[in-house]
């Protein structure tokens, strides 16, 4: 499980689009990396996973450098919606999900 | 789409007693887990449940603790004589396969104790 670090907060206004890096410097070679987005009172919920390069869904985008040991979500045109806390997980054929203390994103109107 | 469901969502217990925590994981899941977090803190590991026995747990999940998958649909996870500090938002999640598999996560059960 590689150790990852990532701001504790970030601010943004509706129609913006929102970068949240996530550091894992110790990341191993089979790590993957995976975000999870947690509204208040709910349970993580997978937003996106990649291994390297480039990955993209219908929610957001993740970037990876070749040297993996960053990786940055992109949330298009983010809507008051989106706040809520992002979570940055480094990890490969491991039993569980280890959780940091994520980003709280608020975005204003 | 399919999800996890946990029941109920709101338990108020007294001190000492025990509780029983319920979730109905995906049903072609394999792995399954729980998960507490107190009120502001971060998501913590508490066990992880895989082929019918515990595969992992954390130093939370001490003696008071037990798992069961009594009837192949259900996952619960069973306090046996809480304290106060046991009161957080428990949250159930389930997997498919093993290696990086995206996990889905109840709702949460919010254990108040008093």
């Amino acid at each position: 499980l590689a150790k990852t670090t990532q701001p504790i907060s970030m601010d943004s206004y509706e129609g913006q689009e929102v970068n949240i890096t996530c550091s894992h410097n110790n990341i191993a070679t089979n790590d993957y990396i995976t975000w999870y987005q947690q509204f208040p009172s709910q349970g993580p919920r997978f937003i996106i996973q990649g291994y390297k390069t480039k990955v993209t869904n219908e929610v957001a985008s993740l970037f990876i450098p070749a040297d993996r040991k960053s990786s940055t979500l992109s949330l298009p045109r983010v809507s008051l919606s989106d706040t809520a806390v992002y979570y940055c997980l480094a990890s490969y054929n491991t039993d569980k999900l280890i959780f940091g203390t994520g980003t709280r994103l608020q975005v204003f109107p | 789409e399919p999800e996890v469901t946990q029941t109920p969502s709101h338990q108020v217990t007294q001190m000492g007693q025990e509780v029983i925590l319920r979730c109905v994981p995906i049903s072609n899941h394999l792995y399954f887990y729980w998960y507490r977090q107190i009120l502001g803190q971060k998501v913590e590991f508490l066990v992880s449940f895989y082929n019918n026995e515990i595969s992992e747990k954390s130093e939370i999940f001490d003696d008071q603790f037990s798992v069961e998958r009594p009837d192949g649909s259900n996952f619960t996870l069973k306090i046996r004589s809480t304290k106060l500090e046991d009161s957080a938002m428990y949250f159930c999640a389930s997997r498919e396969g093993y290696v990086n598999t995206e996990a889905f996560f109840g709702q949460g059960t919010r254990l108040t104790v008093v």
